[in-house]
């Protein structure tokens, strides 16, 4: 089954420190991969994309074909980066297979 | 707003009633689709239109799901005879032609089966 994994329901830092979100997928071709994210009472938002290889508030995520993960990262943990975190794989029929999502939870 | 809307925002029913909710997309984009997400998942593809044609539906849309999207515009989502683990965020999200094409998300609409 094509499978997204995030392994860590909440991952909890102090502001400053650095993030890693973990994500791996199960997919033997050439993924399209992105993350999502989702503040408080806000809608599910795009945050990037591997294809456009950007950074988006300081996020950057690599795609490592050989590993199978899309990990995101930023060097920098601010507090308003605080809220849910869901990587997700694009399919041939364009929709979305999401991971069960990572908390993340920035502390003062 | 130009963003993808849903209505209602909540929705409380009593088991074995029906309910309806509506995804009105972003007004250039062709493809739509629906998603369900319970407490402490991700969302989870239930269908998927390009147009109006329905393309494909998820093994979770039971025989008392039913969508639609007539005119190739807004949607409706219909759920005969809920039952209590229909509880969940129904996701609206919409995206132009292309692969890759960022999709967009509506607020969701909150079902509660009582």
């Amino acid at each position: 089954a094509q499978r997204v994994t995030q392994p860590e329901k909440l991952l909890s830092v102090f502001k400053g420190a650095p993030v890693e979100l973990k994500c791996n997928y199960s997919y033997s071709g050439s993924p399209e991969l992105f993350w999502y994210v989702q503040y408080s009472r806000q809608r599910l938002q795009l945050l990037l994309r591997h294809i456009s290889r950007e950074s988006i508030k300081g996020f950057t995520a690599d795609l490592n074909k050989g590993e199978t993960s899309f990990h995101l990262k930023k060097p920098f943990a601010q507090e308003e980066d605080s809220a849910m975190y869901y990587c997700a794989r694009m399919d041939s029929s364009y929709k979305l297979i999401f991971g069960s999502g990572t908390r993340l939870l920035v502390r003062p | 707003d130009t963003g993808v809307s849903q209505d209602p925002r909540h929705k409380i029913t009593k088991r074995g009633q029906n309910v309806t909710f509506r995804c009105d997309p972003i007004s250039e984009h062709n493809r739509l689709y629906w998603y369900r997400q319970t407490l402490g998942q991700g969302p989870e593809f239930l269908t998927y239109f390009q147009n109006e044609a329905q393309l494909e539906k998820s093994r979770l849309l039971s025989d008392r799901f039913s969508a639609e999207r007539p005119k190739g515009s807004f949607s409706t989502l219909e759920i005969q005879r809920t039952e209590q683990g229909d509880s969940a965020m129904y996701l609206c999200a919409s995206s132009s032609a292309g692969g890759g094409s960022e999709a967009f998300f509506g607020q969701g609409t909150r079902l509660t089966v009582v």
